[in-house]
C-alpha cells in the first residue's frame, strides 16, 4: 500500500470548514483514497472514497489533485462532535488487499 | 442494520492469564477482521476472514494469539498467555466483500487491561 502522509493535528472552529490534507505521492493507478475517523472510545467510520474524481456525500467532499499526489477531506461546516482522529488511507479497491491505517489527523473542533 | 456487537466492552486481567474476545458482524457480511490498536497508533490488522477461512494472519502472533470463526458468522480472538504489551483496543469489523468499495463497518471494540 502507498504511504500517506497527514498533519498530527489540527484545530478548526465550530461552523467553519474543515480542511483535512494528506499527501500520497507514490499511489499506483489503481488505488483508491479513502478517509475514516475515529471519535473517542468508538470504532473508525467510513467517510468516503474516491480514485480520481471529487466526491461528495452526506458526510464530506475529497478533493483529489489531477496527479493523484495528494488530497483533502473536507467538512464543509465542522461541529463539535467532528472532533476525531481522521485516517486516509490508499489501496486498491479490489481483491483482499487491507485496510492499513496510519497515525491519522487528530482534529479537534473549538467552539 | 444492527452494527457489529463486541463484547466485554472491557477487560482487565494479569500477565500470563488467558482472555477471550467475541464479535458479531453485520448478517450476511463475509468479510471478518481483527484489530489491535495500541493507544496513540492507528489500528493494525492481526487477522482477516472471508467467511470461515482464514485470508491473511501474517500480523498474528500466533505464539499466544488464536483466533476462529465457526460457521462464518462470530468470531472469537483469544489471547493465551496475555503479555503487559498486549493491552490495547481489540476492534472487529466486517464487510459484505473484501472490495473496499464496500466499506469496512467497525464495532466499538474491547479494551483490554494487562496488569
Amino acid at each position: 500500500d502507498a504511504k500517506t502522509t497527514q498533519p498530527t493535528s489540527m484545530d478548526c472552529a465550530e461552523g467553519r470548514a474543515a480542511n483535512l490534507p494528506c499527501n500520497h505521492s507514490t499511489i499506483s493507478g489503481n488505488e483508491y483514497v479513502y478517509w475514516y475517523r475515529q471519535i473517542h472510545s468508538q470504532g473508525p467510520q467510513y467517510i468516503i472514497h474516491g480514485l480520481k474524481n471529487n466526491e461528495t456525500n452526506e458526510m464530506a467532499s475529497l478533493i483529489i489533485t489531477e496527479d493523484r499526489k495528494s488530497s483533502t477531506l473536507i467538512l464543509p461546516h465542522a461541529t463539535l462532535r467532528d472532533t476525531a482522529v481522521y485516517y486516509c488511507i490508499v489501496r486498491v479497491g479490489f481483491g483482499n488487499e487491507k485496510l492499513t491505517f496510519g497515525t491519522g489527523t487528530r482534529l479537534t473542533i473549538i467552539p | 442494520e444492527a452494527g457489529v456487537a463486541q463484547s466485554p466492552r472491557y477487560k482487565i486481567i494479569e500477565k500470563r492469564q488467558s482472555v477471550a474476545f467475541w464479535c458479531n458482524p453485520i448478517s450476511g457480511h463475509a468479510t471478518l477482521y481483527w484489530y489491535q490498536q495500541i493507544l496513540g497508533q492507528g489500528p493494525k490488522l492481526l487477522i482477516q476472514f472471508q467467511n470461515n477461512g482464514v485470508v491473511d494472519d501474517s500480523q498474528l502472533p500466533k505464539d499466544r494469539f488464536s483466533a476462529e470463526r465457526l460457521k462464518g458468522v462470530d468470531s472469537t480472538l483469544k489471547i493465551q498467555p496475555a503479555k503487559l504489551e498486549d493491552s490495547a483496543v481489540y476492534l472487529c469489523a466486517s464487510s459484505l466483500q473484501a472490495t473496499l468499495n464496500y466499506g469496512y463497518t467497525f464495532g466499538s471494540g474491547t479494551r483490554l487491561t494487562v496488569v
